[in-house]
């Protein structure tokens, strides 16, 4: 079936400017994150929804970040004001769920490549 | 916060050889153990992982093992291919952030 999909794969824009990072999750997974892979580094968690509601965001850098998960299903990363230090992978993963004992497995998209200039 | 690292951040062998990579972590309320790869241009796919209450799990030529009291657990591939090419992350976690080690960088040599 269908995985992970995250448009546009590239992303460049000019520092100051205002972008949206979208990603379909698998179908029917509930829990959806948002990680973050700078040049040579591993993933970095930015915010984890469970179904419509934000969960956890404690990873988002500063308040220039937002994400939305309004049904449910899509979500959108937006930045704001964007600086060259945001140049990274952002990279979308989903589950079918989360809880005490659950040990989901997190699928991942092929993530969004930003290039701040 | 938690704290993991992994080892080597690179290695190189020989085709058929064997490779070990070894992931430490500091959260002792981690209850789950994977690995994860990550091929060129592609997210981080999960090739195996392991619960806290086992201490080996094999997977045809991958396998890993988990020592919780010295807090780390490692990644066997044996008979590498070089399709095994590719950057390897540990991922261990107690919900549901994982907590990604820098990754390791394999290259295996036809």
């Amino acid at each position: 079936g269908a995985g992970v999909s995250q448009t546009p794969s590239n992303k460049v824009t000019e520092k100051g400017k205002y972008v949206e990072l979208r990603c379909d999750p698998i179908s029917g997974h509930t829990a959806l994150y948002w990680y973050r892979q700078s040049l040579g580094q591993g993933p970095e968690f930015l915010i984890y929804f469970q179904g419509t509601g934000a969960a956890d965001d404690s990873g988002l850098p500063n308040d220039r970040f937002f994400a939305v998960r309004p049904e449910g299903s899509v979500s959108t990363l937006k930045i704001q004001r964007t600086e060259r230090g945001d140049s990274a992978v952002y990279l979308c993963a989903s589950s079918l769920g989360v809880g005490k004992t659950s040990y989901n497995e997190q699928f991942f998209g092929p993530g969004t490549r930003l290039t701040v200039l | 916060g938690e704290n993991v690292e992994q080892h080597p951040s690179t290695l190189s062998v020989q085709e058929g050889d064997s490779a070990v990579i070894k992931c430490t972590y500091s959260d002792s309320a981690s209850n789950y153990f994977p690995w994860y790869k990550q091929e060129l241009g592609k997210g981080p796919q999960l090739i195996i992982d392991i619960r806290s209450n086992v201490g080996e799990k094999k997977d045809q030529r991958i396998a890993v093992t988990l020592n919780k009291t010295a807090k780390h657990f490692s990644l066997h591939i044996t008979e590498t291919q070089p399709e095994d090419s590719a950057v390897y992350f540990c991922a261990p976690r107690r919900s549901y952030k994982l907590i990604f080690g820098s990754g390791t960088r394999l290259l295996v040599r036809p």
